[in-house]
């Protein structure tokens, strides 16, 4: 089993949907969650980064931790065309002394005008 | 524009070959990391720096080489380069200890080794 299962997608949703990307994790240890947005041919920008459990929200980006449940997601409200990447999860945390930083492998989504 | 600066951007490489990325970046952070990002796979660590003059293997190290004589920059090099190479390559950065609050990541190097 991964330590991070992110489904790749692709998504398609109409301009305007809410986009709902999900990551789940098997570690418990793991302390701070990540979403990055990579354009084509660019490299992961960070959107969002969050401590433990809890919502986040920035513009019309929000991101939710449950660690009860090792979920965690990231809503996109009013999505536009200029949304259109790919969405990485990120974790980190000590894990048996050692410190871990891992990515999923990513949601494509297309926002269709 | 603080940030990273990779090169060079995209190479085509014989077999055999020898070749170093160079890493940059600007904005005087501690820690540094190479990845590389396959389809399928995500993101990949190769080596890691969590300070001018340490060096780490990350999960991927090798046939890969690293250091870190100061701390603007992280070159990556490849002693003989080998198919299974062909990858993009990141470099990141990060302020905080442990990269909790999430990497700066360069544009990458699209590397070919026919």
């Amino acid at each position: 089993q991964k330590e991070v299962e992110q489904d790749p997608g692709p998504l398609s949703v109409p301009e305007g949907a809410i986009v709902s990307l999900n990551c789940t994790y098997s570690n418990s240890a793991f302390q701070y969650f990540m979403w990055y947005r990579q354009y084509s041919r660019k490299g992961p920008e960070l959107l969002m980064y969050t401590y433990s459990s809890g919502n986040k929200e920035d513009g019309r980006f929000t991101a939710q931790v449950d660690k009860s449940s090792k979920y965690i997601s990231l809503f996109i409200r009013d999505s536009q065309p200029s949304d259109s990447a790919t969405y990485l999860c990120a974790m980190s945390g000590v894990t048996s002394g050692t410190y871990k930083y891992i990515f999923g492998t990513g949601t494509r989504l297309k926002v269709l005008a | 524009i603080a940030g990273i600066t990779q090169a060079p951007t995209s190479q085509i490489l014989a077999a055999g070959r020898r070749m170093t990325l160079r890493c940059t970046q600007d904005m005087r952070h501690n820690a540094m990391y190479w990845y590389r990002q396959d389809l399928g796979l995500g993101l990949r660590l190769i080596h890691y720096s969590n300070t001018a003059g340490t060096t780490g293997k990350g999960e991927v190290p090798d046939g890969y080489s690293v250091s870190r004589a100061n701390t603007d920059d992280f070159p990556l090099t490849l002693a003989s380069a080998v198919p299974s190479q062909t990858s993009v390559y990141f470099c990141a950065s990060s302020d905080h200890p442990t990269g909790g609050r999430g990497y700066t990541f360069g544009s990458g190097t699209r590397l070919t080794v026919v």
